[in-house]
């Protein structure tokens, strides 16, 4: 039982580049969620999902797109990165109770945009 | 998302001492949570709140959910150099975001032998 996965661990951009980080779990949770997390910030929600098929936005969604297109996925792009986008980016996964349930988290995906 | 306000920041202590740290915020949360992250890993959840008033242990931590359902303190007792990490406490409000988690910006333990 692997529970939160992310690839790549570690990356580095151009401004201007496109990438899609990649979140998986096998917990068979309904909800989804990306967060990044900056020095001196904690952790800041940039879209979440609900559910296969739904996604919504987060604190802080500008720059960046999502896609669930399969319920044990939950895919993370951007399509033009910024120097602002430096950041470490978690995602974590719930099951549909939420609210008694706790979230878990993968291992983080450290991006840096030069 | 609402920013809760965690203070300390930081804290470097030594062995055997006992820590706390709090969390508060200008609006009401139906869950408290306490997560550690250690070095380039994600957060761990530590201890969850329920009900306002809660205290709950697990092993040398005990959290307490503040009465007002606003703040939110983690003591650590006889602390161990395992202890070193971020701490993050997070305030989750209801299912309109989705269950998402409001944190706060983390105090930072250092533990010397």
């Amino acid at each position: 039982n692997a529970g939160v996965t992310q690839t790549p661990k570690f990356r580095v951009l151009k401004t201007g580049q496109s990438m899609t980080l990649l979140c998986a779990q096998d917990m068979n949770h309904e909800y989804m969620y990306w967060y990044r997390q900056d020095p001196g910030m904690g952790l800041r929600l940039i879209h979440y999902s609900v559910g296969e098929g739904t996604t919504a936005k987060g604190e802080v969604p500008d720059g960046y797109n999502v896609s669930r297109l399969k319920k044990q996925n939950f895919l993370l792009g951007l399509e033009s990165a910024a120097p602002s986008q430096t950041s470490v980016y978690f995602c974590a996964s719930s099951s549909l109770a939420g609210f008694e349930e706790t979230q878990y988290f993968g291992p983080g995906t450290r991006l840096l945009v030069l | 998302g609402q920013q809760l306000n965690q203070s300390p920041q930081s804290m470097f202590i030594q062995e055997g001492e006992d820590v706390s740290m709090n969390c508060t915020s200008s609006s009401i949360f139906n869950t408290w949570l306490w997560y550690k992250q250690d070095p380039g890993e994600g957060p761990v959840l530590l201890i969850a709140l329920y009900k306002a008033g809660e205290l709950t242990s697990n092993g040398r931590l005990t959290a307490q959910f503040g009465i007002t359902r606003k703040d939110s303190f983690l003591n650590i007792s006889a602390s161990i150099p395992s202890d070193v990490g971020i701490y993050f406490c997070a305030g989750l409000k209801d299912s309109n975001s989705g269950y998402a988690l409001n944190f706060g910006k983390g105090t930072s333990l250092l533990v010397t032998p």
